[in-house]
C-alpha cells in the first residue's frame, strides 16, 4: 500500500509567487492535515479537512489556503510568498479525525527566494 | 494556549536505555504522539498513549504518563544508532501540538 504521497519533493520559488504543493493520502484515510515545520522546530499545524469540510485552521495567515477533494486528496495553497515562507510542508493522513494517529508523508521542502 | 516542552539533546552510548521527556500544558489533551524523524524525512509514528493510561510498552519503546504533572516520557531500551534521529512528542486531540524536539545522538 502506498503511504501518503506528496508533490513535488523540492520547489524554489521568488517572494511574491504563488505555490501549489498536493497531497493524496492513504487510501480510505478521509482526514488531511497540513503543517508547516522550519528549521530547527516542531512542525506547526496549519490546516485539518474531514470529509471534505475545514475541520481546523492554525495561526496562518490568509495567504495561505487549501481544500480537500472528492478523492480526498488536498492541496495547499500559498500566495504572495515571503522569505519566512521557505519550511518543510507536511502532510497527514488519517483514518477519522486522527484519535488513531497520523500518517506523515515525507514532506515538500519549499524555499523562497 | 497549548504548549509541549522537551529538551534540546540527549547524548547516550549503544547498547544503553534512552530517556526522553516531555511535558504539555493542555489538560484537555487525550492522545498523545511520540514520532521521530530522520534528516530530510517525514515524521514516522511511533507510539501513542490515550490519557487515561499510565504505560504503553511495544517492544523496545516503554512511554510513561504524569497526567497530574502533565508529563511524559518515551523509554528506548538497548539503543542502537539506528535511533539516532529527532524525537518529537506531540498532543492533541484533533490537531496536533508538537514540541521542538529532541535530538537523539547514538555513540558506538
Amino acid at each position: 500500500d502506498a503511504g501518503v504521497t506528496q508533490s513535488p519533493t523540492h520547489l524554489i520559488k521568488t517572494r511574491g509567487q504563488h505555490v501549489t504543493l498536493r497531497c493524496s493520502p492513504i487510501s480510505g484515510h478521509k482526514s488531511v492535515s497540513w503543517y508547516q515545520q522550519v528549521l530547527g522546530q516542531g512542525p506547526q499545524f496549519i490546516f485539518q479537512y474531514y470529509e471534505k469540510e475545514e475541520r481546523g485552521r492554525g495561526n496562518f495567515p490568509d495567504r495561505f489556503s487549501a481544500r480537500q477533494f472528492p478523492n480526498y486528496s488536498s492541496e495547499l495553497n500559498v500566495n504572495a510568498l515571503l522569505l519566512g515562507d521557505s519550511a518543510l510542508y507536511l502532510c497527514a493522513s488519517s483514518l477519522d479525525e486522527g484519535f488513531d494517529g497520523y500518517t506523515f508523508g515525507s514532506g515538500t521542502r519549499l524555499t523562497v527566494v | 494556549g497549548e504548549d509541549v516542552e522537551q529538551s534540546l539533546f540527549l547524548s547516550v552510548r549503544e547498547g544503553d536505555s534512552s530517556v526522553i521527556n516531555c511535558t504539555y500544558t493542555d489538560s484537555s489533551s487525550t492522545y498523545l504522539y511520540w514520532y521521530k524523524q530522520e534528516p530530510g524525512a517525514g515524521l514516522q509514528l511511533l507510539t501513542y498513549i490515550f490519557s487515561n493510561m499510565d504505560m504503553k510498552q511495544d517492544q523496545r519503546l516503554t512511554v510513561l504518563l504524569n497526567k497530574k504533572d502533565k508529563h511524559l516520557s518515551l523509554r528506548i531500551a538497548d539503543t542502537q544508532t539506528g535511533d539516532s534521529a529527532i524525537y518529537f512528542c506531540a498532543e492533541s486531540p484533533r490537531r496536533l501540538t508538537f514540541g521542538s524536539g529532541t535530538r537523539l545522538q547514538v555513540q558506538p
